[in-house]
Parts: structure tokens; sequence; C-alpha cells
């Protein structure tokens, strides 16, 4: 069947390094999201990996391995802005997106 | 910047009552989604949207039906609302052709409680 998983919670300190994990398996696979969800308010669109590798943006980076299928997101610097849900998501050959249950970030000072 | 506005942020309606839930969109986008997030699982797409008047099915349609008569909104109703669809329901719209590779823009959501 089709599954994502992701830890459910993860604490940090800032100014510290997170990296949080997905991993799925589904019918093909096109590529694979990630969004941030701020408490009570909408999941906001972070990045988008169809090729294997790092891609970096600022200071977050998203990380995919297909052969494993595999990926990660990297928060570095983190600010208490950065206390969330990050929902990842992948898109299968069947045009169907499946989500994880979303890991929520702690931070503490 | 996309904007996706959903009608209310809270309901609170009572079993068998007839809920619309009001979702427009600001960016000309064709494709608009209904999802709902419970806790612990994943966001579940109930109905989906690719123009005007068109619907298709998500994951979890029973006991609910949408309309899309204008291409900036999308609604979506629950013909008789019963506890178990107590939740948080996002609407999402994204542009293009392609339904699952366009990042989704989100509504702040509605979070719904029926009694």
């Amino acid at each position: 069947g089709q599954n994502i998983d992701q830890p459910t919670e993860m604490t940090a300190t800032e100014g510290a390094i997170v990296q949080i994990n997905c991993t799925y398996q589904t019918s093909g696979f096109n590529g694979l999201f990630w969004y941030q969800q701020h408490a009570g308010e909408a999941p906001t669109f972070l990045s988008y990996n169809v090729l294997d590798g790092l891609e970096e943006k600022g200071r977050f980076s998203s990380f995919l391995s297909r052969s494993k299928g595999y990926s990660y997101l990297l928060l570095k610097e983190l600010q208490m802005k950065d206390s969330a849900s990050y929902l990842c998501a992948a898109s299968d050959s069947n045009y169907q997106l499946i989500w994880g249950a979303g890991t929520k970030l702690i931070i503490k000072p | 910047d996309v904007k996706v506005t959903q009608s209310s942020r809270y309901l609170v309606k009572r079993t068998g009552e007839k809920v619309f839930l009001e979702c427009v969109q600001d960016m000309d986008h064709e494709n608009m989604f209904w999802y709902r997030q419970d806790p612990g699982l994943g966001l579940r797409l109930i109905y989906f949207s690719y123009d005007v008047k068109m619907k298709e099915k998500g994951d979890i349609p029973e006991g609910y039906s949408v309309s899309r008569e204008k291409k900036e909104r999308f609604s979506l109703i629950l013909e008789s609302a019963s506890t178990n669809q107590t939740s948080m329901y996002l609407c999402a719209s994204s542009p293009g052709e392609d339904l699952v590779n366009s990042p989704l823009h989100f509504g702040n959501g509605t979070r719904l409680t029926v009694t």
C-alpha cells in the first residue's frame, strides 16, 4: 500500500540544527513536498524535490533519495518562530498526493 | 501573493444540519481542493475540482458534496452533518494542469464542531 512516515514530535534548541525525516512507499513516484504549518494557520509550501540530492533555500534544505524512498528537511540556526508542524507529501504516478501526519517541532530557548 | 480565504474560522453545528463551507481564491487558479485534517492523520482529500463546474471525488467523499459555479469559489457541503465530521477543513488551490506536482496554496482552515 501507500504510506508516508515521519516522526510525531521533535524537540530542538534555538540556534541548533534539526533534521526531520520522511520515508515513503508509493505506487510510482513523482516528487516530494515539504510544508510548514504553524498552529492554527494554513500550511505553507517550503520545498519540492524531484531529483536526488540536496536543495538549499536559506536556512532550510531538503534532501531526496528516490532509491531509498527517503527525504529529510534540514533546518539550520533554529529560531523560535520555526516551532511548527512540518508536513511531507509524496506525489505518485496516479496523480495522487500522499500526506504524512506531520512532525511537530518544538524549539526551546 | 495568492490568497485563499475560507469564510469561517470556527463553526458549531448540530447533527443533521446542512453545512456550507466557502472558499475563495484570488489568483485565477484552475485547481481547488478540500481536505480535512485530523490529529495523527495526514491530510485527507475530500473533493477536488480542475475547472468550473468540474468536480472529482477524493479519498473520503462520503457525506460531502461540492460546488464550483465560478472559478474563484469552491464550496464544500455537508448534506447532513454528523459528529464524525467534526474536524479542521482546509481549502487549497493550485495553478495549471498538473494537479499534484504544483505547490498548494492553503486557506487558514475552518474548524467545524458538530454536536
